[in-house]
């Protein structure tokens, strides 16, 4: 069975500083998905970035990066000039296929500080 | 389009009462899905469908139904309310098919609490 394991709990940084949260999984397949999301104080999933395993260049969205390692089962994010609204909790997903459930980390509480 | 809608957004039952949770999609999106986020947790899927009229379980099912008459709306029905299912429930949903992206679209999620 897939699974997510995100290890740091809490994180925090300073303003405009750069942060990376880390990401591993473990799965037999060799073609899946990819996602991290935000959940903020309000609580909705935003969707940050995905990352599709077939592609080898690392999805960029504006301020955030991924470094996708695919034999280390590896999908951390990187969220550069970090800003006060980046304050929220981040969950990593993976999904295996279209028809297959997508499988949440426990995320991890980044706290971006003034 | 106003994309993933739920209601109500907050609500408490007393033990053993009964609600709908209403979740609404205006994307034509096939696969819906619920998943309960309890405090300080990820989330788990309750219940997913692939399109109207068919649905499967998903993790954590048990206390909850659902239906899928349109394509449109995925209502969860709470039949016997238990403190256990306090938690704050989100829909989602995705287009899987030619062209569709497998990302899921998150509802702003309903926050129950039974006492």
């Amino acid at each position: 069975a897939q699974t997510v394991t995100q290890s740091q709990p809490e994180m925090s940084v300073q303003e405009a500083e750069t942060v990376t949260l880390s990401c591993t999984y473990d799965t037999s397949e060799s073609n899946y998905y990819l996602f991290w999301y935000k959940q903020p104080p309000s609580r909705q999933m935003i969707l940050v970035i995905r990352q599709e395993a077939y592609k080898q260049q690392n999805a960029t969205e504006n301020r955030f990066s991924v470094n996708f390692q695919k034999a280390a089962k590896s999908f951390s994010l990187k969220i550069s000039d970090s800003q006060l609204g980046d304050t929220a909790m981040y969950f990593c997903a993976f999904l295996r296929n279209r028809d297959d459930k997508i499988i949440f980390g426990k995320g991890t509480r980044l706290h971006i500080l003034p | 389009n106003a994309g993933v809608t739920q209601t109500p957004k907050f609500r408490i039952l007393k033990i053993g009462q009964s609600m709908t949770l209403q979740c609404t999609q205006d994307m034509n999106h096939n696969y819906m899905y619920w998943y309960r986020q309890d405090p300080g947790m990820g989330l788990k899927l309750i219940y997913y469908s692939v399109g109207a009229g068919i649905t499967d379980k998903g993790e954590v099912p048990n206390g909850y139904n659902v239906s899928r008459s349109t394509t449109e709306d995925f209502p969860l029905r709470l039949e016997l309310a238990a403190p256990s299912q306090t938690s704050v429930y989100f829909c989602a949903s995705s287009y899987a098919g030619q062209g569709g992206s497998e990302t899921q679209y998150f509802g702003p999620g309903t926050r129950l609490l039974v006492l």
